[in-house]
């Protein structure tokens, strides 16, 4: 079946505008989950979703970065006046349940290039 | 703070075995010791997690030392498509992330 899609996989933004990031999970998962991903570093923890509750945003960076998931499927993560260092590569993943022994599925990523 | 310690980067040859050490030496008895590999531009995949018990997979092997303070991934016969960063996580029952670290930069020669 299909795997975590993720869209657009490129945007390049100006600073100080508006983009939103949108997930697709695996169908049927119940937690999804969006992290940052700098150059060379690995991926950090952004936030949390269990069907549409999001249940942990303590990653977010500010409050610029604002997450959704409104009918627990699709999820979108929105950037509001993106700044330079927001440029990363955004990954959302997805796992059937929330127990730690649950695979998370990543997907492709977003490079977010902002100028 | 950095609950995992590994090196850089390693170099391995094709066919032969690859052996990556993870040292976890503040881990919780409740503290699961996951790997995941990320291959250039994609997103990470899960290989294997193990609690205390050495664990084998279709891809790999996860060796766990008895006191629990480290482990060893292993590629029984790396390939090509092996290179990738990998990343050696120690996760708490209740917790839900996955905290990276720099992870291992893993090439494969032919």
């Amino acid at each position: 079946g299909a795997g975590v899609s993720q869209s657009p996989r490129y945007k390049v933004a100006k600073r100080g505008q508006d983009v939103a990031l949108r997930c697709d999970p695996i169908s049927g998962h119940v937690s999804l989950f969006w992290y940052q991903q700098a150059l060379g570093q690995g991926p950090e923890f952004l936030t949390y979703f269990q069907n549409e509750a999001q249940l942990d945003k303590s990653g977010l960076p500010s409050d610029r970065f604002f997450a959704e998931r409104p009918e627990g499927s699709v999820s979108t993560l929105k950037i509001q006046r993106t700044q330079q260092e927001d440029s990363a590569v955004y990954l959302c993943a997805s796992s059937v349940l929330l127990a730690p022994y649950n695979e998370q599925f990543f997907g492709p990523g977003t490079r977010l290039t902002v100028l | 703070d950095a609950k995992t310690t590994q090196p850089p980067s390693m170099d391995c040859a094709e066919g032969r075995a690859a052996n990556l050490p993870c040292n976890h030496s503040t881990i919780s008895g409740n503290e699961y010791v996951y790997w995941y590999r990320q291959i250039h531009s994609q997103g990470p995949q899960y290989i294997i997690h193990g609690l205390k018990n050495n664990e084998t997979n279709e891809m790999a092997s996860l060796i766990i030392t008895e006191d629990r303070k480290s482990s060893t991934l292993i590629l029984p016969h790396a390939t090509l498509r092996d290179t990738a960063v990998y990343y050696c996580i120690v996760r708490a029952v209740n917790d839900y992330k996955l905290s990276f670290g720099a992870g291992t930069t893993v090439t494969v020669r032919a």
